[in-house]
């Protein structure tokens, strides 16, 4: 399928390492925010959230960090596998419903 | 749950045709959000329908349009086609789940939109 983005910054992780993917948001009134996985020729397929009365919140294998000091966001990867590669966007909202998307980040996974 | 559903899933068609994209939500789910998506300009958002009625709107030109079903069907509308609107549209819709914690949007796998 099409690239999501031609130009995205990317990471490469070597399988079994630890990833962190990170990002800057844009709006200090934001109070929830989304990660999501876009793999190539499919939707965003959500991965994980956290409210802004939080700090941390763990899933399977995957972690959120959000710092509203610095307006940064941050998804922690466990034990990266090849699966995991795709692009991951955070997405924040203000109560608004609309949700306002960053440009994504392209995980690449070495063998 | 199924999850949500989007017709057709390629689409070509050439400038100044019209074109109308449809959207099935998760049963249950009564916001429906549509995004155009671009390798250049990323996800941006079109408009957001809860109840039949828009309720966000984004920065698109007024050949960009939708509605809403009583079922929470949407339809997205683009009139008089331009090169610029070949991109990947993505419908979402929002609600709770038991890995969330708050109502969050879940995508569908997009209509990929060819103008030529």
């Amino acid at each position: 399928g099409e690239s999501v983005g031609l130009h995205l910054p990317t990471l490469s992780v070597q399988e079994g390492d630890n990833s962190i993917i990170n990002c800057a948001y844009s709006n200090s009134a934001s109070d929830y925010f989304i990660w999501y996985k876009q793999e190539s020729g499919k939707g965003p397929q959500f991965i994980i959230d956290i409210r802004s009365n939080m700090d941390k919140r763990q899933g399977q294998r995957v972690t959120v960090l959000l710092n509203k000091t610095v307006k940064h966001l941050s998804l922690q990867i466990a034990a990266t596998q090849p699966g995991d590669s795709a692009v991951y966007f955070c997405a924040e909202t203000a109560g608004t419903y609309k949700y306002i998307f960053g440009t994504g980040t392209r995980l690449k996974v070495l063998a | 749950k199924a999850g949500v559903t989007q017709t057709p899933r390629y689409l070509i068609k050439t400038r100044g045709q019209q074109v109308t994209l449809s959207c099935s939500p998760i049963s249950g789910h009564r916001s429906v959000s549509w995004y155009q998506q671009t390798p250049g300009q990323g996800l941006q958002f079109l408009f957001e329908y809860f109840s039949e009625t828009q309720r966000n709107k984004g920065n698109f030109p007024g050949r960009f349009s939708g509605r809403q079903f009583s079922n929470s069907r949407s339809e997205m509308n683009v009139s008089t086609l331009e090169l610029g609107d070949s991109a990947l549209y993505l419908c979402a819709s929002r609600g709770a789940s038991s890995t969330t914690s708050t109502d969050t949007q879940y995508f569908g796998p997009g209509t990929r939109l060819t103008v030529l």
